[in-house]
Order: C-alpha cells, then structure tokens, then sequence
C-alpha cells in the first residue's frame, strides 16, 4: 500500500466516547501533519510533528491529543467532543520539516452527536 | 503572521473556457505558494508551487500560476477547462522559514459545465 492511509474513513459519536483516528504513511517521510476541513472555511492546522518535535495550534481544545509513536504513524484521540468538532480530519506528510510539499490522506469523516 | 484569502466561494466555466482561480496572500518574509485540488470524497492532491526562480509556474493537468510579488497574488489558471476540472480548488503559502505552518484558504469550488 502507498501513500497516506486514514482509517476509519466514517466516524459517529456521542459526546462522551472516546475514539482514535489512526493516520499512517508509507512514503518515509519525517513529518506529519493534523488538519481539520469544515465547510467554506481555510484548513486548520491542529498539530505538526517532526523527528519527535511537536508545534501545534493553540487555540485546539485538549480535548483533542495527538500521539505519534514513529516517523510512519500518527493518532488523534478524542474524547468528550461537541458538536461543533464534526468535520473532515485530514492526516498529511512531508519529506520533512522543510519538505514543501504536503500529501495527504482521504480524511476521517467525523460526526459528533 | 500569514493568511489567504480566496475571493472567490465558486468558480463557473464553460468546458473549453479558460479558467481562473483567485488567490492573494499575505506573509511576512519570503512565501512559498500552492496550489491543491480535492476531489469528492478524497484529500487534497497537489497541483504547483512557488518556491524561488521563474514566475509562471507550470503544474499537473495543465494547469499554471503566476507569482506577482507586487500584488500578492498566486491565481490559478488553465487555458481550457474540462469536465474533469471540477473540484475544491485550495490555495496554501507557507513562510520559507517556519516549518510545518501551512496556512491554506477556504477553497474555490469550480464548476465546469459541457
């Protein structure tokens, strides 16, 4: 299998689940990227990390808290969503920190209910 | 502090048109810009990208862009349009020195009819 790989692609929820979304690469790259698509606004970029090194967005509520165990797989956790985090969460990489060019995966379609 | 802003919430073009796409930025220090398509159901793919160097940039499918420092702007263009173009169309720019800070825009639906 090639490329960024996002499982699941669908997910519904009740506020007070717990649920990961699993990411993982297949392109060796060294860094890998959190977003989240809602409708008619810019991508948000929730977390970043590289060679163990994180930079994320502040204004993400911890209810979200990313985990990346190696250069080829990254998790978000989720717990205690609202309503308002039903979104598409898109996974990315890149060669590396300065890699320009980010591939993405197919997204996890998530609803919270 | 950097930001993009697409004007333009869709595009429609008829197949054979050419067609634009609109995007301005604003960075501080030198940017790296981008062009990434996404089609239903899947995630954003690549198309181009400014990185230093000649102005017009060529990329997949056909498709172009022109880097104008003086007016901050990095439209997306393609001589003819085809069916096959429609899709959310995102511009991104990124400082050359801030790793991993994409900052993308809202995306521009364009919608190309036969």
């Amino acid at each position: 299998e090639t490329g960024v790989t996002q499982t699941p692609r669908h997910l519904v929820m009740g506020m007070t689940n717990k649920k990961s979304l699993k990411c993982e690469q297949h392109l060796g790259h060294n860094a890998m990227y959190w977003y989240k698509q809602s409708a008619k606004k810019p991508l948000e970029l929730m977390f970043v990390y590289s060679l163990e090194e994180r930079v994320e967005n502040n204004s993400v509520p911890s209810r979200f808290s990313p985990e990346c165990p190696n250069s080829s797989h990254l998790f978000l956790h989720l717990h205690t969503l609202q309503p308002e985090d039903s979104a598409l969460y898109l996974c990315a990489s890149s060669q590396d920190r300065e890699g320009p060019i980010l591939f993405f995966g197919s997204g996890t379609q998530l609803s919270v209910l | 502090a950097q930001s993009v802003a697409q004007p333009e919430d869709q595009v429609n073009v008829a197949e054979g048109n050419p067609l634009t796409v609109k995007c301005t930025y604003s960075v501080s220090g030198n940017p790296y810009l981008f062009w990434y398509v996404q089609y239903p159901n899947r995630g954003l793919q690549f198309l181009l990208k400014y990185i230093t160097g000649d102005n017009l940039v060529k990329g997949s499918y056909g498709f172009e862009a022109e880097f104008n420092k003086s007016q901050t702007s990095f439209h997306l263009k393609k001589p003819s349009a085809l069916v096959s173009d429609s899709a959310l169309y995102f511009c991104a720019v990124r400082r050359t020195d801030s790793w991993g800070k994409f900052q993308f825009g809202a995306g521009t639906q364009v919608v190309v009819t036969p």
